[in-house]
């Protein structure tokens, strides 16, 4: 049972433009939130997070948004460079818990120049 | 030091044989975490650390795999007689504690069974 889900296994955007990569939740017990991006032969390194008592957060070009009614999250980059081609990947966690992350399947953008 | 370490970076085995793999948490991280990652998919959790309390062993997926963590720093995950389907890239991470969910992941170790 995959609980936290991304549909889209690859996005292109221009140079210059929004990228957005969204992130689907099933389990309502998750309260935190984290993107992380992944480089080829690389760890994954934490980008953003949110808390579920917030709707956005935001840190220079990246936002993120959390719509909890919906079960749903997005990582908008704004203005897209082609440095931010990697693969995202979503993940979730309980507070309280272990702090174990629940990743998704990631996905690949390619920002081309 | 001034990140996650893991070793060996690459490991390749014969099916059956064990191998056991290496992680240096960031100095001061008391929380450690192994996941791994396998072609395609997304990481899976497989073991947690915290000080001195019970590890969290759930995401182990057979008895195969066993992990230690000595002295509350390096961590040392094994997998005993390996199997083909055990060829993943095995990711650990280090965190300040478990409240703290930034966790910071070393570069993994990709092993491949043959």
């Amino acid at each position: 049972d995959q609980q936290v889900k991304q549909n889209s296994p690859s996005l292109s955007v221009q140079e210059g433009r929004i990228s957005i990569l969204n992130c689907d939740y099933t389990n309502s017990m998750f309260d935190y939130f984290l993107w992380y991006k992944k480089y080829p032969a690389e760890g994954p390194t934490f980008l953003i997070s949110i808390s579920s008592i917030k709707d956005k957060n935001e840190d220079g070009r990246f936002t993120v948004f959390l719509n909890k009614s919906a079960k749903h999250l997005s990582l908008h980059i704004v203005p897209s460079q082609p440095g931010d081609s990697a693969v995202y990947f979503c993940a979730a966690s309980v507070s309280g818990n272990t702090g174990k992350l629940i990743f998704g399947q990631g996905t690949t953008l390619q920002v081309k120049p | 030091g001034a990140g996650v370490s893991q070793s060996p970076s690459n490991k390749v085995t014969e099916k059956g044989k064990d191998v056991e793999l290496r992680c240096d948490p960031i100095s001061g991280h008391t929380a450690l975490y192994w996941y791994r990652q396998s072609l395609g998919q997304g990481l899976e959790f497989l073991i947690y650390f915290q000080g001195n309390s019970a590890p969290d062993k759930s995401g182990l997926p057979s008895d195969r795999f066993s992990a230690e963590r000595t002295g509350g720093s390096v961590s040392t995950l094994t997998i005993q007689r390996t199997q083909q389907e055990d060829s993943a890239v095995y990711l650990c991470a280090s965190s300040l504690d478990r409240v703290m969910n930034e966790q910071f992941f070393g570069p993994g170790t990709r092993l491949t069974v043959l």
